[in-house]
């Protein structure tokens, strides 16, 4: 079974620095897509950045990178210069088979002032 | 630019009342639609999938049913609603298999 991993239930991190919130994942596909999403508290999930597995180089989208380790099946958002609003639940989530997402459990994320 | 709607942002129904929540989505054509389900502290789970009019795919068995009337709508519906399908429904959009870009949400308190 395919399976996404956050192994943060939380996070904390000072205005300003650079975080790392970690996802792990199994899977037997050839090829496949890692995706992350952003949810404030107001619920909504709001897509942040997209790795597809045979991607030369590790996707940045502004002040998100994903740094992807193919052969560890890890794919770790960072996030730098931490802002207040970057505190939210962070969702680590792979393309299943009908095109769906498989999501981990997620990383909640506080940044301090 | 395409948007996706979805409502009620807020719904609280008693045990064995009707359900009915419908999601649409603007700008595209011929989209995916996707019905999620999240429990309090938890990851998405997927309830139904659409890729076309007409066409649902179930994931999880349970008293939910869903609908695609039309091609930019899809409704979740019960009939009976019961105390465990209280949590949060999202409802998202894709082309093909790309990225899917999720409503605001609807959160459902069953008493």
């Amino acid at each position: 079974a395919q399976k996404i991993t956050q192994t943060q239930p939380g996070m904390f991190v000072q205005e300003k620095e650079a975080v790392t919130l970690d996802c792990t994942y199994d899977t037997s596909d050839p090829s496949y897509g890692l995706f992350w999403y952003k949810q404030p508290s107001s619920g909504e999930m709001i897509f942040l950045i997209y790795q597809g597995s045979y991607d030369q180089q590790n996707a940045t989208e502004g002040r998100y990178s994903l740094n992807f380790q193919k052969a560890r099946k890890s794919a770790n958002l960072v996030i730098s210069a931490s802002q207040l609003g970057d505190s939210a639940m962070y969702f680590c989530a792979k393309r299943g088979s009908q095109g769906n997402l498989i999501f981990g459990k997620g990383t909640k994320l506080s940044v301090k002032p | 630019s395409q948007t996706i709607h979805q409502w009620p942002a807020t719904l609280v129904q008693p045990v064995g009342s009707p359900l009915s929540l419908e999601c649409t989505v603007e700008g595209t054509s011929n989209p995916n639609l996707y019905w999620y389900r999240q429990a309090a502290g938890r990851g998405l789970q997927l309830l139904f999938y659409s890729v076309g009019i007409g066409q649902i795919s179930s994931e999880v068995p349970q008293n939910l049913s869903a609908s695609r009337p039309q091609d930019r709508q899809f409704i979740l519906s019960s009939k009976k609603l019961l105390l465990s399908d209280s949590g949060f429904y999202l409802c998202a959009w894709s082309l093909f298999m790309n990225i899917q870009y999720f409503g605001a949400g609807t959160r459902l308190s069953v008493l």
